[in-house]
């Protein structure tokens, strides 16, 4: 079966520092990979998108980028954190198969930046 | 543009009644919509897919509906329990791209 792992689980930050966080799945190959934002009591905010090994796309402009190095694994990243950065940050999967594009989570990293 | 809209307002209901939940869209036909379940602190879990050719679908208490001329979709829980209380989404493939788009999420209670 899948599996997508996500760390940290929490992560405390101060302004003006680096982002690293990283995703990985297990169990299938080739999939559709996501980043999303979550504000507090707000819904999902898509930050990029893959589709596969280096294919990265940027759905809102910000201080973020993402890196597909492997077919599986999938970082997300910033140079300098922003108060506004602060929030909720999951992972997700679809198959590239089967035509619904249902997508398949991970646990979440909860981000405070301060 | 195209919009998702869910019912607003939280919803609080007594164990064993019915929840009904609203997905309402904007400028687009899906060709299916999908609803997934999201508990505090936790990453969204799909629930159930209904087509654009299918009225209604089922899995144990959960009933789904779609109705493509309204532009809207109905999730109804029945029977209720307090293990039911969560945030529940609904997604469409709005661009026909690999990307869904969220509705904001209704937040159901269940009191016992």
């Amino acid at each position: 079966s899948q599996t997508i792992h996500q760390w940290p689980a929490t992560l405390v930050q101060p302004v003006g520092s680096p982002l690293s966080l990283e995703c990985t799945v297990e169990g299938t190959s080739n999939p559709n990979l996501y980043w999303y934002r979550q504000a507090a009591g707000r819904g999902l905010q898509l930050l990029f998108y893959s589709v596969g090994i280096g294919q990265i796309s940027s759905e809102v402009p910000q201080n973020l980028s993402a890196s597909r190095p492997q077919d599986r694994q999938f970082i997300l990243s910033s140079k300098k954190l922003l108060l506004s950065d602060s929030g909720f940050y999951l992972c997700a999967w679809s198959p590239t198969s089967g035509g619904t594009d249902t997508q398949y989570f991970g646990p979440g990293t909860r981000l405070t930046v301060l | 543009s195209q919009k998702i809209e869910q019912n607003s307002e939280a919803l609080n209901i007594q164990e064993g009644k019915t929840a009904t939940l609203t997905c309402n869209y904007t400028n687009y036909s899906p060709a299916y919509l999908q609803w997934y379940r999201q508990d505090p602190g936790r990453g969204p879990v799909f629930l159930l897919l209904i087509r654009e050719n299918e009225k209604e679908k089922r899995k144990e208490r959960l009933k789904v509906t779609f109705d493509t001329t309204l532009k809207q979709s109905l999730f109804h829980i029945t029977a209720s329990q307090p293990a039911d209380s969560a945030t529940y989404l609904c997604a469409l493939d709005m661009s026909n791209d690999y990307k869904l788009s969220f509705g904001a999420g209704t937040t159901v209670t269940v009191r016992a």
